[in-house]
């Protein structure tokens, strides 16, 4: 089955931890992107990738990190500088990032602080 | 402003009754295509239907149907005859040309709610 995975389901973050959210799919798509969804609220972009090894700042990209290696996999980190980093995070796809591509969507990640 | 809202918050139905999404959508381009994506409670957005700036046919799918009216700039969305599995958040988003240097970024609106009580 093609589609995107997103994993862990849920991740915990310590005070000044680093921590990483994995991306992949095999839908053979060269765009990729990650928003983040606050409780009751739209979502809201973070980065993007359009090719490999090719990324840049979407909305609210301070505090984030990510890389594209691989077409299949777009990880995002969230660094000790978010200081608000527990929201739901979503990573999508599509086949080459143009207007009229529709996005598909992964599970999600839900990040909480302890 | 926003460019794309969802007055509604949260509408409670019950199961059978026809519900109706707003939609209202700001943008200075002429070339914009509008969509709708369903969030059950898992999490995982589903892409439910795109419709292109320039064709403003309603469309029909099953239990679905999309009314776009350019002059009122609003993408409506009914579910017909709501059923409990219908029980989600909508988000209608807004994807605009003149975005294309941000990746042709999705812009989205807070959201609905709909509870479809048995």
């Amino acid at each position: 089955d093609g589609g995107i995975t997103q994993s862990p389901k849920y991740l915990f973050r310590k005070e000044g931890q680093n921590v990483t959210l994995s991306c992949e799919q095999n839908l053979n798509h060269d765009a990729m992107y990650w928003y983040r969804q606050d409780p009751g609220q739209g979502l809201r972009l973070i980065y993007y990738s359009q090719i490999v090894n090719d990324f840049q700042k979407g909305d609210i990209a301070e505090g984030y990190s990510v890389s594209r290696e691989k077409k299949e996999s777009f990880p995002l980190t969230v660094t000790s500088a978010q200081k608000n980093p527990t929201a739901f995070y979503l990573c999508a796809s599509s086949i080459g990032g143009t207007l009229q591509e529709t996005q598909y969507f992964g599970p999600g990640t839900r990040l909480l602080v302890l | 402003a926003q460019k794309v809202t969802q007055a509604q918050t949260e509408i409670s139905v019950v199961e059978k009754e026809d519900v109706t999404l707003d939609c209202v959508y700001e943008t200075r381009d002429t070339t914009y295509y509008l969509f709708w994506y369903k969030q059950p409670p898992s999490g995982e957005l589903v892409f439910l239907i795109r419709r292109n700036s320039f064709d403003e046919q309603n469309e029909i799918s099953g239990r679905y149907s999309w009314n776009f009216q350019k002059s009122t700039s609003s993408f409506n969305f009914t579910i017909t005859a709501s059923q409990v599995v219908d029980s989600a958040v909508y988000f209608c988003a807004l994807s605009e040309a003149s975005q294309a240097a941000a990746g042709n970024k999705l812009t989205f609106g807070g959201g609905t709610r709909v509870l479809v009580k048995p």
